[in-house]
This record gives C-alpha cells, structure tokens and sequence, in this order.
C-alpha cells in the first residue's frame, strides 16, 4: 500500500521556469491538499480538492495552479517560478466523507528556485 | 474563525525526563485534533488522534494528549523522552469539513 506518493522528491528550478509537481493516492480519498512548508510557519495550504472536478484556493494561491485529473491524482503547477516559491511541498489526502479521519501525506518534495 | 497556535517553538529536554509540547486551538465547532512528528528531512507522521471518543488519547512511541475543552488545549506528554523522539511536532485542527489547520510547529531537542 503506496499512500501518497510525489514526484519528483527534488527539483532545482531557474527564476521564470515552469514545472509540475505530480501527486497520487490508492486510498481512494475523496479530498487531496497541496501545502507548503518554511521555517517557523509550520504548513501552509495552498489549494485543495474536496472531490473530484473541484478545486478551491487555500491561504497562499498565488503563483500556484492545480489539476484534479481523477480521483488519485492531484497536480500542482508553478507557471513561472520565483525564489520565494523556494520551499518543502506536500500533497495530502483524507477520506472527508467520515468524520474525525486524518490526513496522509506523500514524502515532500523539495523546491530550490535560483 | 479557526486557528491553532503551538506555545513553544523549541523545546529541549534531557533523555529520560518528561515531555511537554504545548497547544491551543480555536474553533466554532467541536473539533477533531491530531498532533503529527515529522523527523529531519521526512514527512509528516500521525502521532495520534482526539475524535471524542475519550480525552485522553494515546498515540504511537508512548505518547499521548489531553483534550480538555474547558482550556481548549490539546497538549502532547510522555514521561520519558529517547533520543529518537528528536523532531518537528504539530499539532492540527479539523474543524469540520475538508480543511486542516496547522500549528508553527514546536522542535524538540532532547539532550543525551
């Protein structure tokens, strides 16, 4: 049983490149999160998908777009990146149809833009 | 408004003495809560979970937390602190619905 799984793990991108960083669960959660983290801020959301075909912006969009391509797969995309988008990124899912469940977390994936 | 604010941003401890990590939430609704560990250069990991079933929640490598509604808290213990506890702790808000919400995060340190 995979969980959350993310791709790439690292990725060093020059200002203004674009890149897309990949996402999918086999627990067949309805709910997937894309966050980021920074020193002292703990995790930030940045948007998440509450089903399938819905999206809906977190506390820091901006910079940021996401695709649910299906129900496993949950992308998220940085048109033109810029150092201040330089951080640790994590995708989450949960089963939010069942109250009090958690949410699981692929294994980060670490961004360096220049 | 929801919001969770972790007390302590470090907190150090010689092995073998008690842990305490420190949180208060804020909710409009009777919330879920979950303190999760995450170790150098890992993800996160769910330590436990408070879903009203009891107060007292006992988690995974001996911890545990209390929720007591009275001080909207939801602090994590263990009595003895290893080594291997060093890490980044959270702890998180589910209002209801989709949406976590996540404390700063407090880094333990325990001293051999």
């Amino acid at each position: 049983n995979a969980g959350v799984t993310q791709t790439p793990k690292f990725q060093v991108l020059k200002t203004g490149q674009s890149m897309t960083l990949q996402c999918a669960q086999d627990m067949n959660h309805n709910s997937m999160y894309w966050y980021r983290q920074d020193p002292g801020m703990g995790l930030r959301l940045i948007y998440y998908s509450a089903s399938e075909g819905t999206t809906d912006k977190g506390e820091v969009p901006n910079g940021y777009n996401v695709s649910r391509l299906n129900k496993r797969e949950f992308s998220l995309r940085l048109e033109s990146a810029a150092p201040s988008q330089t951080s640790v990124y994590f995708c989450a899912s949960s089963d939010s149809d069942r109250m009090n469940t958690e949410a699981f977390f692929g294994q980060g994936t670490r961004l360096t833009v220049v | 408004a929801q919001s969770v604010t972790q007390l302590d941003s470090h907190v150090s401890v010689s092995e073998g003495t008690p842990v305490l990590l420190r949180c208060n939430y804020s909710s409009s609704y009777s919330p879920s809560l979950f303190w999760y560990v995450q170790h150098p250069n890992k993800g996160l990991q769910l330590l436990l979970k408070y879903t009203s079933a009891a107060t007292l929640v006992k988690g995974i490598n001996g911890f545990e937390a209390e929720f007591k509604k009275s001080e909207t808290s939801f602090h994590l213990t263990k009595p003895s602190a290893h080594m291997s506890d060093a890490a980044e702790y959270f702890c998180v808000v589910r209002p209801t619905g989709n949406q976590f919400y996540f404390g700063t995060g407090t880094s333990l340190t325990v001293i051999p």
